[in-house]
């Protein structure tokens, strides 16, 4: 069966500092991968999906990237934290039309 | 585009009491329907899905979702609730024709179960 890893599980970083969260799945190849950010209060904002190794498609403008460099490993960086990039990040898998599969995410503080 | 919206916030509901929650979707082109269930600090788990077929869908957990096509309309249902189901919910469509997979998610609506 298939399983989605993401850490760490929980984050506390001032701002300004870099950011690497890594998300891997198992069981299955070639999915689609999505990272997803929820901030307090709000619903789910795609931020990056990829459909193959090295491809990339971004959502939305800001400060943070993600990179695919093997085929079931999604990681989302950043150089230089802010504030508002505090939130619960999801990371989510599916093939084709199937519905998305969501890892636990994880909770990140920026103080 | 496509869009979705959940038309209530928060649902406050009594347990046993029936509850529905409400979704709409706006597309040009054919839609798969998708509802998720979020418990605090986790990720998100599929409820039901609508592909094709019948347009009364069963998911887990006890609850229903009926696709309404003339109303653009996939609303959760379930009739009799627990403290249990006291989460957030979120409607989701996606573009049968694309070939990424992406999901358009609601704002969400938060299921308050009462004793």
């Amino acid at each position: 069966s298939q399983t989605i890893h993401q850490w760490p599980a929980t984050l506390v970083q001032p701002v300004g500092s870099p950011l690497s969260l890594e998300c891997t799945v198992e069981g299955t190849s070639n999915p689609n991968l999505y990272w997803y950010r929820q901030a307090a209060g709000r619903g789910l904002q795609l931020l990056f999906y990829s459909v193959g190794i090295g491809q990339i498609s971004s959502e939305v403008p800001q400060n943070l990237s993600a990179s695919r460099p093997q085929d079931r490993q999604f990681i989302l960086s950043s150089k230089k934290l802010l504030l508002s990039d505090s939130g619960f990040y999801l990371c989510a898998w599916n093939l084709d039309h199937n519905e998305q599969f969501f890892g636990p995410g994880t909770r990140l503080t920026v103080l | 585009a496509q869009s979705v919206t959940q038309l209530d916030s928060q649902v406050p509901v009594f347990e046993e009491a029936p509850v529905e929650l409400r979704c709409n979707y706006s597309s040009s082109v054919s839609v798969y329907l998708f509802w998720y269930v979020q418990y605090p600090n986790q990720g998100l788990q599929l409820l039901l899905k609508y592909l094709s077929g019948s347009t009364l869908v069963k998911g887990i957990n006890g609850f229903e979702a009926e696709f309404n096509k003339s109303q653009t309309s996939f609303h959760l249902r379930k009739p009799s609730v627990h403290i249990s189901d006291t989460a957030e919910y979120f409607c989701a469509v996606h573009r049968s024709s694309s070939n990424t997979g992406k999901l358009i998610f609601g704002q969400g609506t938060t299921l308050q179960v009462k004793p």
